[in-house]
């Protein structure tokens, strides 16, 4: 069972759109993280989190934005949605210490329209 | 920058065969090494985790081997069933442990 949460599952939406991807987690783990992944293709870090009220940018470059004002909520924003962000979006977490175990959500899939 | 390669990109097995999944790194100043598995649609379940100082894990019929120096590691499972159809992914630790790289993955399907 999962003890990260992502919402919604699907979402489909029209360009210009302002929207926010969910993600939470109940393991109070403090490392969180947003991957993108296109159907078939590698996953890429667009943003992580060491804890509340950081957020640093991943190595794979984003127009979205993250926000961590909760330990359990890591919130992902797109301001205005455009057809090249038609992706799988995937929510993460460690519990921070060196090299744990990485649990993922079950991902958001987006289509832009 | 680390690189990680997962060769094959995708298998075909009948069921009840022992089959080797590889993933090599470029840069071996790893902290450890995770395989995952990812169903279609949905995220990744961990499976095995291999830290720098040790050369295999065991879970079930899953083993996984390590061998950092020449940068290489091999995900072993047995006896495989259907239910095993699925893309496996390799990932990476830098050394400082706060950056996961990750491989594009083998889709292995296994037919009853």
């Amino acid at each position: 069972e999962a003890d990260i949460y992502q919402t919604p599952r699907y979402l489909v939406i029209g360009t210009g759109k302002k929207i926010t991807l969910e993600c939470s987690q109940t393991m109070g783990h403090d490392k969180m993280y947003w991957y993108q992944q296109d159907p078939g293709m590698e996953l890429h870090l667009i943003h992580y989190s060491y804890g509340v009220n950081s957020t640093e940018k991943g190595d794979l470059s984003s127009e979205s934005t993250v926000s961590r004002i909760r330990t359990e909520h890591f919130p992902l924003t797109l301001e205005s949605a455009r057809p090249s962000h038609t992706s799988q979006y995937l929510c993460a977490s460690d519990q921070g210490a060196w090299g744990s175990p990485l649990h993922f959500g079950n991902g958001t899939r987006l289509t832009v329209t | 920058k680390q690189e990680v390669t997962q060769i094959p990109a995708a298998l075909s097995v009948p069921e009840g065969e022992n089959l080797v999944l590889n993933c090599s790194f470029t840069d071996s100043a790893i902290y450890n090494l995770q395989w995952f598995r990812q169903d279609p649609g949905k995220g990744l379940t961990s499976l095995l985790l291999i830290q720098s100082s040790q050369r295999e894990q065991t879970s079930g019929r899953l083993n996984a081997s390590l061998d950092k120096s020449s940068g290489r590691s091999t995900l072993y499972i047995a006896a495989s069933q259907p239910g095993d159809s699925a893309t496996y992914l390799c990932a990476v630790y830098n050394n400082a442990g706060n950056m996961l790289t990750f491989g594009g993955g083998t889709r292995l399907m296994v037919k009853p």
